[in-house]
């Protein structure tokens, strides 16, 4: 069972495009990190959210945190071929666990 | 991934051989762990260990034994493989002072046929 809940699964895009993707959970966190993954590497880190209702913005990537801190968001703008990969959302338990999300797959076609 | 290396990079079992995937760090982290990445799916912690000489049970351990002998280096290893274990697997460290950061190694990619 993921304590993390993402969605979409898939999402596939004309360049341009803005989109929004989601983590949810039951239980109430933290903090949580969003994680970006190319084909073939392992994954890294984009951000921390530690406070609810924080915005972070990243260029074009814009994260928030609910105010309940039990689930997070992030929106990209103006989506490029480059924003391709696999977004996975974490957290830690029990300080020493971090578990992932089951991932959103985007790709942004030219 | 410069400070985290892993090997080999491919490796392609039989199902009942065992062998060892080796990680290393050129810090000095604490903290270290393995994961594996089934197709289509988020990462999954396998053990972890937060110093030399310990290690501890992450969600999927069954299967693997580990060890941390040395602070630079974190062990996985497999007894007899099963093709249930096809994956990518990952080490990581997790950076100190920084929101507790994990920073991944490249992966090994296992094929248990």
């Amino acid at each position: 069972t993921q304590l993390l809940e993402q969605s979409p699964q898939f999402l596939s895009i004309q360049e341009g495009e803005n989109l929004t993707v989601y983590c949810n959970s039951s239980s109430v966190f933290s903090s949580l990190q969003w994680y970006r993954q190319e084909p073939g590497e392992g994954p890294v880190l984009l951000v921390t959210v530690v406070t609810g209702g924080e915005v972070k913005k990243l260029k074009r990537l814009t994260f928030q945190f609910g105010d309940a801190r039990k689930d997070s968001s992030l929106h990209i703008t103006a989506a490029q071929p480059g924003d391709t990969g696999l977004y996975l959302c974490a957290r830690w338990v029990a300080g020493n666990m971090l578990t992932f999300g089951g991932g959103t797959r985007l790709m942004v076609k030219p | 991934n410069a400070g985290v290396t892993q090997t080999p990079k491919f490796q392609v079992l039989k199902t009942g051989q065992s062998m060892t995937l080796q990680c290393a760090q050129d810090m000095n982290h604490e903290y270290m762990s393995w994961y594996r990445q089934d197709p289509g799916m988020g990462l999954r912690l396998i053990h972890y260990s937060v110093g030399e000489g310990t290690t501890a049970k992450g969600e999927v351990p069954d299967g693997y034994n580990v060890s941390r002998l040395k602070k630079q280096n974190f062990l996985l290893g497999l007894e007899s493989a099963a093709p249930s274990q096809t994956s990518v697997y990952f080490c990581a460290i997790r950076l100190t002072g920084t929101n507790y950061e994990q920073y991944f190694g490249p992966g090994t990619r296992l094929t248990v046929t």
